[in-house]
């Protein structure tokens, strides 16, 4: 597609239920990145993929957060067990190959906004 | 860690006048870029600079460096309504191989008509 696409945009589910966000980069882009952002808060970092592995998840904050991306494509982020303070705009961005020391421009989506209650 | 610090968190400013908006990072860099966010929507990719530049222009953008005292400010000059939205810096890490970019709260930029 022409940009970065999220699914669903809005999602409102009850505490302890498992949800599913789903992030469609730009085709050719390899880097892909999930952000959270709580509101009036800065972005998050939670995980980077390269390809379909993922060099740097630390930024996961506990292990009902998953993450997978298959076919160097689709990225599929996972929480478990949903909590109130899980509520926040999730947002997926991509860029090209990342190369140490090469700047490259992240390309973001609308974001989903999970709301537990 | 490496998080980027925006200074002030808001601004609220007229049509016509100059936003001056700055970051603050810790550790050494490569590059810093900035980014807008409209109400409700993703990030923007607006202006990047290189560690070895000190200074940027992009039309009313004008974005300087300053890696002695790991700071970056944006100044928008002649700004309007349309201008109004968060705005963010962002910095990788010289000394990581990973691809982490890393964002700052923002700075909330209000400008009236």
């Amino acid at each position: 597609g022409a940009g970065v696409s999220q699914s669903p945009s809005n999602k409102v589910t009850e505490k302890g239920k498992d949800v599913e966000l789903r992030c469609d980069p730009i085709s050719g882009h390899t880097a892909l990145y999930w952000y959270r952002q709580s509101l009036g808060q800065g972005l998050e970092f939670l995980i980077y993929f390269q390809g379909n592995s993922a060099p740097d998840k630390s930024g996961l904050p506990s292990d009902r957060f998953s993450a997978e991306r298959t076919g160097g494509s689709v990225s599929t982020l996972t929480i478990q067990r949903t909590q109130q303070e899980d509520s926040a705009v999730y947002l997926c961005a991509s860029s090209s190959t990342y190369l140490m020391g090469h700047p490259r421009e992240l390309f973001f989506g609308e974001g989903s906004r999970l709301t537990v209650l | 860690s490496q998080q980027g610090e925006e200074d002030p968190q808001a601004l609220s400013i007229q049509e016509g006048e100059n936003a001056t908006m700055n970051c603050s990072y810790k550790t050494s860099i490569n590059n810093l870029q900035w980014y807008r966010q409209n109400s409700g929507r993703g990030l923007v990719h607006l202006i990047l600079i290189r560690s070895n530049e000190r200074e940027k222009h992009s039309g009313r953008l004008r974005v300087t460096l300053d890696t002695s005292k790991k700071s970056s400010s944006l100044l928008i000059t002649a700004s309007r309504a349309a201008d109004t939205a968060s705005y963010f810096c962002a910095t990788d890490d010289r000394g990581s191989t990973l691809g982490r970019l890393y964002f700052g709260r923002g700075t909330q930029l209000t400008v009236w008509p």
